[in-house]
């Protein structure tokens, strides 16, 4: 399986930081990464699809990049509405599609 | 508008099934590859299956001969059948579907419904 490895796990940011989140798989996946943000008790929803392309209604503040093996998920402004867990998830290799095992953005 | 309702869930016993379904409307169901996904309390996302259109199924290993994924254009709908299920098959499943073609992003998903395997 190809292991997805986010970090930091978790971060603590203030509303109007930039952050980043990061990660990193375990071989080469070219551009098939996503990214989701999950609220608590919610279902997640797709932010980015093949490492930089925002899903539709998704603000632009949120970018993506990246390529090969490492990859990066950055909030321009956080904005309260952005505190939540982000995970990234690959489908280069479908047997199977694997998830990060997620990064929590927590109000400092 | 896009909407997915999954429904089935509940408490069963080690050894025992479920029939997850989830029922979909806004959007030509058969033209879109359908996924499931699972979260156990307090972990992360795992993904188990997906089904195209015209019902070509894989699975992770780990679920490969337990759990079977099926669909009902028909009825705008997909299952996951469970079989023999373990402890640690307890999860939030969820039904998502994918944007493309060939591209596991999953734009849209259910609420989620909960497993609970336990004796």
């Amino acid at each position: 399986d190809i292991q997805m490895t986010q970090s930091p796990s978790s971060l603590s940011a203030s509303v109007g930081d930039r952050v980043t989140i990061t990660c990193q798989a375990s071989q080469d996946i070219r551009n098939y990464l996503n990214w989701y943000q999950q609220k608590p008790g919610k279902a997640p929803k797709l932010v980015i699809f093949d490492v930089s392309n925002l899903q539709t209604g998704v603000p632009s503040r949120f970018i993506g990049s990246g390529s090969g093996t490492r990859f990066t998920l950055t909030i321009r402004s956080l904005q309260p509405e952005d505190f939540a867990t982000y995970y990234c998830q690959q489908y280069d290799d479908l047997n199977p599609v694997t998830f990060g095992g997620g990064t929590k953005v927590e109000i400092k | 508008q896009v909407q997915l309702v999954e429904s089935g869930g509940g408490l069963v016993k080690p050894g025992g099934s479920l029939r997850l379904s989830c029922t979909a409307s806004g959007f030509i169901f058969s033209d879109y590859y359908m996924n499931w996904i699972r979260q156990a309390p307090g972990k992360g996302l795992e993904w188990l299956s997906y089904i195209s259109g015209r019902g070509h199924a894989i699975y992770r290993d780990s679920v490969k001969g337990r759990f079977t994924i099926s669909r009902d254009n028909a009825k705008n709908s997909v299952y996951l059948q469970l079989n023999n299920l373990r402890v640690e098959d307890t999860a939030v499943y969820y039904c998502a579907r994918q944007n493309a073609l060939f591209r596991v992003a999953l734009d849209h998903w259910g609420q989620g419904v909960l497993v609970t395997v336990s004796s």
